[in-house]
């Protein structure tokens, strides 16, 4: 089974400071995580995938297989950063399985950035 | 607009009323899929579809519910005999899968909205 837990469903920082959202995962094969975010009145739209090892607007998550888990960063917030994040996880596509590409998604985390 | 749209945005409906939603996806998009969100949780996923194939179908979709993407294009999700429970947001997106190797990124539609009083 996949699971995806964020602890925090509210998160408040100023602007200009670090800011982590954190995402814990659990399942028993290779993931693929993503993190999207919803502004708001718009639509859901992703904001990073890990094996794009990319930084958008700043932000990086980096996958700890160990930890099982997959946090997201920004070492100075903005306000325009302020929305619902969210985490989540799919299988890895392998030879055969057609049982990849849907999301399991956490509960989502509001971050709140202060001017 | 070449997004995910979806209609109606919004629906209010009594309880035991069967209701539609239609998804159109992003043109030459392969995959389609329905997801569920309640309110303060993350979304969850109902079904999708390769094409006019309906490949996979979570447990939380219940006999009332039944999902078509008849001609591989738009796609219809129906409930019948509303429920209370069965209110929530739902979520259409798609994405273009080309064979294994690398998950394309999904596109969400706005959703509809559903109200089951």
């Amino acid at each position: 089974a996949q699971r995806v837990t964020q602890p925090e469903k509210l998160l408040s920082v100023f602007k200009g400071a670090p800011v982590e959202l954190k995402c814990n995962y659990s399942y028993s094969g290779s993931p693929e995580l993503f993190w999207y975010v919803q502004y708001s009145r718009q639509r859901l739209q992703l904001l990073l995938r890990h094996i794009s090892r990319e930084s958008i607007k700043g932000f990086t998550a980096d996958l700890n297989k160990g930890e099982t888990s997959f946090h997201l960063k920004k070492p100075f917030a903005q306000e325009e950063d302020s929305a619902m994040y969210y985490c989540a996880l799919s299988a890895r596509p392998h030879a055969g399985g057609t049982s990849y590409g849907k999301l399991t998604f956490g509960q989502g985390t509001i971050l709140t950035v202060h001017p | 607009d070449t997004g995910v749209s979806q209609d109606p945005r919004h629906k209010i409906t009594k309880r035991g009323q069967n209701v539609t939603f239609r998804c159109d996806p992003i043109s030459e998009h392969n995959r389609l899929y329905w997801y569920r969100q309640t309110l303060g949780q993350g979304p969850e996923f109902l079904t999708y579809f390769q094409n006019e194939a309906q490949l996979e179908k979570s447990r939380l979709l219940s006999d009332r519910f039944s999902a078509e993407r008849p001609k591989g294009s738009f796609s219809t999700l129906e409930i019948q005999r509303t429920e209370q429970g069965d209110s929530a947001m739902y979520l259409c997106a798609s994405s273009i899968n080309r064979g294994f190797g690398l998950l394309e990124t999904q596109y969400f539609g706005p959703g509809t909205r559903l109200l089951v009083l």
